[in-house]
């Protein structure tokens, strides 16, 4: 397994402004994903992000409003552009330790005024 | 496309009435189901993962199964600290399948 924190774990933010939340674990790993977790709705997997190359986005998710860093193989950043209350939502990161399967952070709770 | 369709969507338990939690599944070659459980305000905790059908994995009074169309989470004589929410997702065979998540099972159970 992994362990993975992640910063901050809930924020209150302004529409139109930008947030950077920040996911660390505590061993190297390839594989880090973003999902995001809205009421009522199942996760959803914004984009896949592999140390040292462009990170793999899902349908309907775009660079310029969820820009992603992964800068080493233990850390990486989700920034949510551009704010709207559309995207007030849980914020998970998770990693690939094990063949398959995935280990998730604690998530970042975010609200959007 | 991948789909996960879990029920029902909330389930009410007195403690120590055993029950199933169902989560039916299409893929296009079935890398792996996996059962996570997530409490209020936490990220998803995993569970079991399955591979192939008719293989089951235990865990205290937990245990998963899977067929070719849909895997159980057995709960025997649960207790309120079971309370949460258990999430299915699948993965599929394909190059760089993802996880496909259902919306999830939220169970109470009363002392």
């Amino acid at each position: 397994s992994a362990v993975i924190s992640q910063k901050p774990s809930r924020d209150i933010c302004q529409r139109g402004t930008s947030l950077t939340i920040q996911c660390q674990v505590d061993s190297q790993v390839t594989m880090m994903f973003w999902y995001r977790q809205q009421p009522g709705q199942s996760l959803t997997l914004i984009a896949t992000a592999n140390q040292g190359s462009e990170a793999t986005y899902e349908s309907g998710f775009v660079i310029d409003k969820f820009p992603i860093s992964r800068p080493n193989l233990t850390f990486s950043t989700l920034t949510v552009s551009n704010m709207s209350p559309e995207d007030s939502s849980i914020y998970l990161c998770s990693v690939s330790v094990a063949a398959e399967t995935q280990y998730f952070g604690p998530g970042t709770r975010l609200l959007v005024l | 496309e991948d789909q996960v369709t879990q029920s029902p969507e909330a389930l009410r338990l007195q403690e120590g009435e055993s029950s199933s939690l169902n989560c039916s599944y299409t893929v296009s070659g079935l890398r792996g189901l996996f059962w996570y459980r997530q409490d209020p305000g936490k990220g998803p905790e995993f569970l079991f993962t399955l591979y192939s059908a008719g293989e089951e994995k235990e865990k205290e009074r937990l245990k998963a199964t899977l067929t070719k169309k849909e895997s159980f989470l057995h709960i025997t004589a649960p207790k309120p600290e079971d309370s949460a929410t258990y999430l299915c997702a699948v993965q599929g065979a394909g190059a760089n399948s993802k996880l496909t998540f259902g919306k999830g099972i939220t169970l109470s159970v009363r002392p």
